[in-house]
């Protein structure tokens, strides 16, 4: 069965410097991933994925993620915090399970962006 | 603008009742979902559809059923409310082939007293 980690629960930042939320990821076959935000009291939106191609993938909102398959991670990054950027951040991984496929997430990290 | 609503937001109930929380998309997607959220487990799958009369098990199914009689629309019911089952409840839905991305509701608030 696939399964994402999240091995932070909370990370912070100071504004305009950058940040960096963590994932590995265990998959049988081609792992296909994605990063989710939920802002408080709202449910999540899909910020980026990945399927095949180049490593680093660009998403919404300035947000990307570097796929390192020696090192089965999928960390998601920005080059510059917002103070808007605080949310909690979601990985999961899309894996087939009893002839159907299923999105399973990770447990969050929430991100808090000092001013 | 398409959207996908659920309700109620909130609700407060007793054990042993039935609570039915209700989903509906106007996107006319075929795939949708129900997860619950609670802290230190993040979203877990409870039940999904693929299409009109599909319903499929998830990681957390027991004690929950859906039913798909339309596109539009997957109500979530618990049998017989239990302490455990008191949490943040999310549907979504996609479109096509599942790939991934999701677009979920707001989710509701389920306390079960």
């Amino acid at each position: 069965a696939q399964s994402v980690a999240q091995p932070e629960d909370q990370v912070k930042v100071a504004e305009g410097n950058p940040l960096t939320v963590k994932c590995t990821y265990s998959v049988s076959g081609n792992p296909y991933l994605f990063w989710y935000v939920q802002y408080p009291n709202r449910g999540l939106q899909f910020l980026l994925k990945y399927i095949t191609g180049d490593n680093l993938v660009k998403g919404s909102y300035g947000f990307e993620a570097e796929f390192n398959k020696s090192q089965t991670s999928f960390h998601l990054k920005k080059p510059s915090a917002l103070v808007s950027d605080s949310a909690l951040y979601f990985c999961a991984v899309l894996g087939s399970g009893a002839g159907s496929y299923q999105l399973t997430f990770g447990k969050g990290t929430k991100l808090s962006v000092i001013p | 603008d398409a959207e996908i609503t659920q309700s109620p937001r909130h609700k407060i109930t007793e054990t042993g009742r039935q609570v039915t929380l209700a989903c509906h998309q106007t996107w006319n997607h075929n795939n949708m979902f129900w997860y619950r959220q609670d802290l230190g487990h993040g979203l877990r799958l409870i039940h999904y559809s693929y299409g009109v009369q599909d319903t499929n098990k998830g990681e957390v199914s027991d004690g929950y059923s859906v039913s798909r009689s339309n596109t539009e629309d997957l109500p979530l019911t618990l049998e017989s409310a239990a302490s455990s089952q008191t949490s943040v409840y999310f549907c979504a839905s996609s479109g096509g082939s599942f790939t991934g991305e999701l677009f979920f509701g707001e989710g509701s608030r389920l306390t079960v007293l």
